[in-house]
């Protein structure tokens, strides 16, 4: 059965620095998600993207923060200058037409 | 704006019990209604869903049942197993995204 894959599993930065964290979304899925996890707390969405554009943001995703996907295959999300607080569970997601398929995770923890 | 609400906050069962999680939505115009299960460490799995145009679903132990008129939806797990334990949230779909309840520690004794 296909998966969703996420690389890294783990990343270490200081605060300040630029991250980027990639995502193998299922390859006949349309949309694409980053959704983030505080330890303990719910998901929460960060940005759907549809066409090769962003299709929806929230709150969260500020300019810090951008999607791209750079070939037919993968789909990121970088983080410009990260804080503190951005230390989360970060999951990407997939979907056809409806259900949203969710990837390992990358566990970001900014130092 | 969208909010779901998920009650209880953690849910202790005896082996074999049944278990209920409820929630509710603040969107009317919110069609699609999945659940996840999260184990530690791991991603969320999405394990049943369910859409407006139907009220109950089921898939062996699990069921879920949904009340469009009050804004509500709930998920059974009848005969519950130690495997059950983990972390379920509800979900509610919103334009292109999906808005989560806080989710519930389901603990199965046994």
């Amino acid at each position: 059965e296909p998966e969703v894959t996420q690389t890294p599993s783990h990343q270490v930065t200081q605060m300040g620095q630029e991250v980027i964290l990639r995502c193998v979304p299922i390859s006949n899925h349309l949309y694409f998600y980053w959704y983030r996890q505080i330890l303990g707390q719910k998901v929460e969405f960060l940005v759907s993207f549809y066409n090769n554009e962003i299709s929806e943001k929230s709150e969260i995703f500020d300019d810090q923060f951008s999607v791209e996907r750079p070939d037919g295959s993968n789909f990121t999300l970088k983080i410009r200058s990260t804080k503190l607080e951005d230390s989360a569970m970060y999951f990407c997601a997939s979907s056809g037409w409806s259900e949203q398929y969710f990837g390992p995770g990358t566990r970001l923890t900014v130092t | 704006g969208e909010n779901v609400e998920q009650h209880p906050s953690t849910l202790s069962v005896q082996e074999g019990d049944s278990a209920v999680i409820k929630c509710t939505y603040s969107d009317s115009a919110s069609n699609y209604f999945p659940w996840y299960k999260q184990e530690l460490g791991k991603r969320p799995q999405l394990i049943i869903d369910i859409r407006s145009n139907v009220g109950e679903k089921k898939d062996q132990r699990i069921a879920v049942t949904l009340n469009k008129t009050a804004k509500h939806f709930s998920l059974h797990i009848t005969e519950t197993q130690p495997e059950d334990s983990a972390v379920y949230f509800c979900s509610s779909e919103y334009g292109n995204k999906l808005v989560f309840g806080a989710g519930t520690i389901l603990r199965v004794k046994s």
